[in-house]
């Protein structure tokens, strides 16, 4: 079952533009996490937030978590063209694994 | 660290063949995972051990797949008999123990499966 959905499915920017995905889900959650993927590869993690925190930083990445909302944005400042990738969140319940959502393509172009 | 390795990279087989999907998780993980990756169904968890032991297999299709973990370096993803619509991408990832760092997920590069 699909527990977060991302959006936009797809973003085109420019590079130096921010890119801002969104991620909603369903029911409680302990922590939210984002990955990366590029093309023809796994997953990377990027960063997590818990449910008691509102946002986190990690370098060009800023994450936010409204639980009232059950809603997460990703932003990304200064985008490259590097940041071409498709980015998912995951979510967790208690006692079970993450649960991804469909993911966001985003493709940067110079 | 060589990190989370599947193999093979790809498999291309007939339907009704058998299929097995390898993979070595992180030296030290205790947790593993199997994922499935298609565009109309998105990342869909198969099944996760811990410690080699299955706790959660619901995400299994159907009686024609089953997983096994023998050790705490290897597990199988198996699908007999294949059909077409098993071809997508197999994610096997692997997460550590302790209070740091184990709730993220490591993961393999994949093995794409196309069924014929």
């Amino acid at each position: 079952s699909q527990q977060g959905e991302e959006d936009p499915q797809a973003l085109s920017i420019q590079e130096g533009e921010n890119a801002t995905m969104n991620c909603s889900y369903k029911t409680s959650i302990n922590n939210l996490q984002w990955y990366r993927q590029n093309s023809g590869r796994g997953l990377v993690h990027l960063i997590l937030i818990r449910s008691n925190e509102r946002e986190k930083h990690s370098g060009r990445l800023r994450v936010t978590l409204d639980t009232s909302k059950k809603s997460s944005s990703l932003l990304i400042t200064a985008s490259r063209a590097a940041d071409t990738a498709s980015y998912f969140c995951a979510t967790d319940q208690a006692g079970t694994a993450l649960i991804f959502g469909k993911g966001t393509t985003l493709s940067v172009s110079s | 660290d060589a990190g989370v390795i599947q193999s093979p990279r790809h498999e291309v087989t007939e339907m009704g063949q058998e299929v097995t999907l390898r993979c070595k998780p992180i030296s030290g993980h205790d947790y593993l995972f199997w994922y499935r990756q298609t565009m109309m169904r998105g990342l869909e968890l198969l099944i996760y051990f811990n410690n080699n032991v299955p706790i959660d297999d619901s995400g299994m299709p159907e009686d024609r797949f089953s997983a096994k973990m023998p050790n705490a370096s290897f597990s199988t993803l198996k699908i007999q008999p294949s059909e077409p619509r098993d071809s997508a991408v197999y994610f096997c990832a692997s997460s550590p123990p302790g209070e740091v760092d184990n709730e993220k997920l490591f993961f393999g590069s994949g093995t794409q499966l196309s069924v014929l």
